[in-house]
């Protein structure tokens, strides 16, 4: 079956840190990958896809199928990356439960 | 171009009741996805709509049905409201259901039942 898991509710750093946000899947098939992004009181909105294999904001993910991961990450952390960052993948469109990252001052 | 647009923003209902939320996708997609978003389980996908038909279905009761129209708008239905149907409902427009295509979601309708 179709799935997405982000072990973590919650994750915390300071500001400068490097972040990393865990995303795994479970998918027959070549999946395609998406991070999307919630700002605080804004729509979900598309950030990065692996197919595109760009930089957004600083963050990366690389999709590594033999872990079946698709990690989110970015080497310094800034106060305006604080929100809700969820995975996907496609198919139909399958969201993991969501990632809170807060970047403390 | 305007976004996805959902109708209303909020709602609040009583046990048993049935609500309709309302989704406009942006104009020229054609698919439109339906989610449930709760703090605790996240974004749960709901069904999706393409070409007046559902294409996929996730795994919520029957007391939750859709539709799509001509005019790719949705609708979404929920009969004989629980307390625990309380959440974010939002809406996902993508151009087509190619598996690479962005979606777009509207802002959601926040329904509570009491």
């Amino acid at each position: 079956a179709q799935r997405v898991t982000q072990p973590e509710k919650l994750l915390s750093v300071f500001k400068g840190a490097p972040v990393e946000l865990k995303c795994n899947y479970s998918y027959s098939g070549s999946p395609e990958l998406f991070w999307y992004v919630q700002y605080s009181r804004q729509r979900l909105q598309l950030l990065l896809r692996h197919i595109s294999r760009e930089s957004i904001k600083g963050f990366t993910a690389d999709l590594n199928k033999g872990e079946t991961s698709f990690h989110l990450k970015k080497p310094f952390a800034q106060e305006e990356d604080s929100a809700m960052y969820y995975c996907a993948s496609s198919g139909k469109l399958i969201f993991g439960q969501g990632t809170t990252l807060q970047v403390k001052p | 171009k305007a976004g996805v647009t959902q109708t209303p923003r909020y709602l609040i209902k009583t046990r048993g009741q049935q609500v309709t939320l309302s989704c406009s996708p942006i104009s020229g997609h054609r698919s439109v996805s339906w989610y449930q978003q709760t703090p605790g389980q996240g974004l749960q996908f709901l069904f999706e709509y393409f070409s007046e038909t559902q294409r996929n279905k996730g795994n919520f009761p029957g007391r939750f049905s859709g539709r799509q129209f001509s005019n790719s708008r949705s609708e979404m239905n929920v009969s004989t409201l629980e307390l625990g149907d309380s959440a974010l409902y939002l809406c996902a427009s993508t151009l087509s259901r190619g598996r690479r295509a962005e979606a777009f979601f509207g802002q959601g309708t926040r329904l509570t039942v009491v």
